[in-house]
């Protein structure tokens, strides 16, 4: 497709569960983002990509949370042992942004609502 | 305190009018300002896109920001009950050279007919 892909749109687990959450960006796209977005906030940047590189992942909030980029395509977002505070919507976003560019958009997909019980 | 503040609304406008949209900001160093456009159950959608201080227009949406009162708008023209969204200001730091963005929590906009 032409946009970010996210699956899959909704995700109910149990506390305790693992969960793996996958992004399909832009065809191209070098950059790719996660964001966590709880109810009624902004998106909180988790982290960040440049092809298969992890250049950043200041914002994981624990080290139940990892992500990956093996090839520079596709990515997953793993939570493993969940806790119902990571209950939000995850948000995955490409751009063709290239380090010191600064001015390209980041697309975004309409998340992966997770629910944990 | 949150380095970007942004009134979560909700804000109800009839059709027609001005809606009205800010943030402020207190780290110095945001420099690209963004505002985006979230429907209910969407992905966020870039809306406008400005680096330096003043006015940047584009259709029915004018953005404007003062770097000096670290404090950027949003205005909508003629607005639409499609207009009915949450707006989100985002911005980035000169050194985060590679795109992170700090996001304010969004205003809820109701267009009533």
């Amino acid at each position: 497709g032409a946009g970010v892909s996210q699956s899959p749109r909704y995700k109910v687990a149990k506390r305790g569960q693992d969960v793996a959450l996958r992004c399909d960006p832009i065809s191209g796209h070098v950059s790719l983002f996660w964001y966590q977005q709880a109810l009624g906030q902004g998106p909180e940047f988790l982290t960040y990509f440049q092809n298969e590189a992890q250049l950043d992942k200041s914002g994981l909030p624990s080290d139940r949370f990892f992500a990956e980029r093996p090839e520079g395509s596709v990515s997953t977002l793993k939570i493993q042992r969940t806790q119902q505070e990571d209950s939000a919507v995850y948000l995955c976003a490409s751009s063709s942004l290239q380090i010191g560019a600064g001015s390209q958009p980041q697309h975004f997909g309409d998340g992966t609502r997770l629910s944990i019980l | 305190q949150k380095e970007v503040e942004q009134d979560p609304g909700p804000l109800s406008v009839p059709e027609g009018a001005i809606v009205s949209l800010n943030c402020t900001y207190s780290n110095s160093a945001f420099q690209y300002f963004m505002w985006y456009r979230q429907y209910s159950r969407k992905g966020p959608e870039l809306l406008m896109y400005t680096y330096s201080s003043g006015n940047k227009e584009d259709g029915r949406f004018t953005a404007q920001v003062d770097k000096s009162s670290k404090y950027i708008s949003l205005f909508i023209r003629d607005s639409q009950p499609s207009d009915s969204a949450t707006y989100l200001c985002a911005m980035r730091r000169t050194t985060d050279s590679w795109g992170k963005l700090q996001f304010g929590a969004g205003t809820q906009v109701v267009v009533t007919p």
